[in-house]
């Protein structure tokens, strides 16, 4: 139980172009999902907070006009990465929340995106 | 600032020997404790969490955790090669949806 599918694995694209992630609950109702960035050697990085129906929360320093995140259905998030510049090859990995406030659940990733700017 | 501190590491155990991975954090209002593994270049995945005082064991897996002391560890006992990879410790927030991550232990089993 518990899975995640997150696609697509890997994208290689020009500078300039956009690009859009996509991230399922598959077994669950995620009442939240995660966006994390992760650069070589480094640990995860939030980048965003998203719940169904709502805007985004964005961590301080990740711009919410490049990183457009939508969050349609309790099972599916978007991270949609505009206009894209070498410097925003990373790894970009969600999680799913499945519990609700105080219920302290784990969250559970996708196997992640990982994307290279030409 | 909300902060999850563990050793970079590498820990390097022979393999069959116990790795002991441990965690400290700030945060008191932080209820449970999570424990991931990610290996190079993949997402993390869920190894197991705890929120009660003491022990809890999930097979050659022992988490221990320590509110007092605001201190959290695992234990691999009979590690073998494949357990090498990068741990991560997370504390949850006090709506207990999201996490506060360590920098992770680089755990090396030498065969």
């Amino acid at each position: 139980g518990a899975v995640v599918s997150q696609h697509p694995s890997w994208v290689i694209c020009k500078s300039g172009t956009s690009v859009k992630i996509e991230c399922r609950s598959l077994d669950f109702q995620a009442t939240t999902m995660f966006w994390y960035r992760q650069f070589p050697k480094q640990s995860l990085m939030l980048m965003a907070t998203s719940n169904e129906g709502s805007k985004a929360t964005y961590e301080q320093g990740v711009e919410k006009d490049k990183f457009l995140i939508n969050h349609a259905s309790l099972t599916l998030s978007t991270l949609t990465v505009t206009s894209a510049h070498p410097e925003d090859s990373s790894f970009y990995i969600c999680s799913a929340y499945p519990g609700g406030v105080y219920s302290n659940q784990p969250q559970h990733f996708g196997d992640g995106t990982r994307l290279s700017i030409l | 600032q909300k902060e999850v501190e563990q050793n970079s590491g590498p820990l390097s155990v022979p393999e069959g020997a116990i790795a002991s991975l441990n965690c400290t954090y700030s945060d008191r209002g932080s209820q449970s404790f999570f424990w991931y593994r990610q290996y190079s270049g993949k997402s993390p995945e869920l190894i197991m969490f705890i929120y009660s005082n003491g022990d809890k064991e999930d097979g050659r897996f022992t988490a221990q955790l320590n509110k007092a002391s605001q201190y959290v560890s695992l234990l691999i006992r009979d590690s073998q090669p494949s357990d090498s990879a990068t741990y991560l410790c997370a504390g949850n927030n006090n709506a207990g949806n999201m996490l506060t991550f360590g920098g992770g232990t680089r755990l090396m089993v030498k065969p």
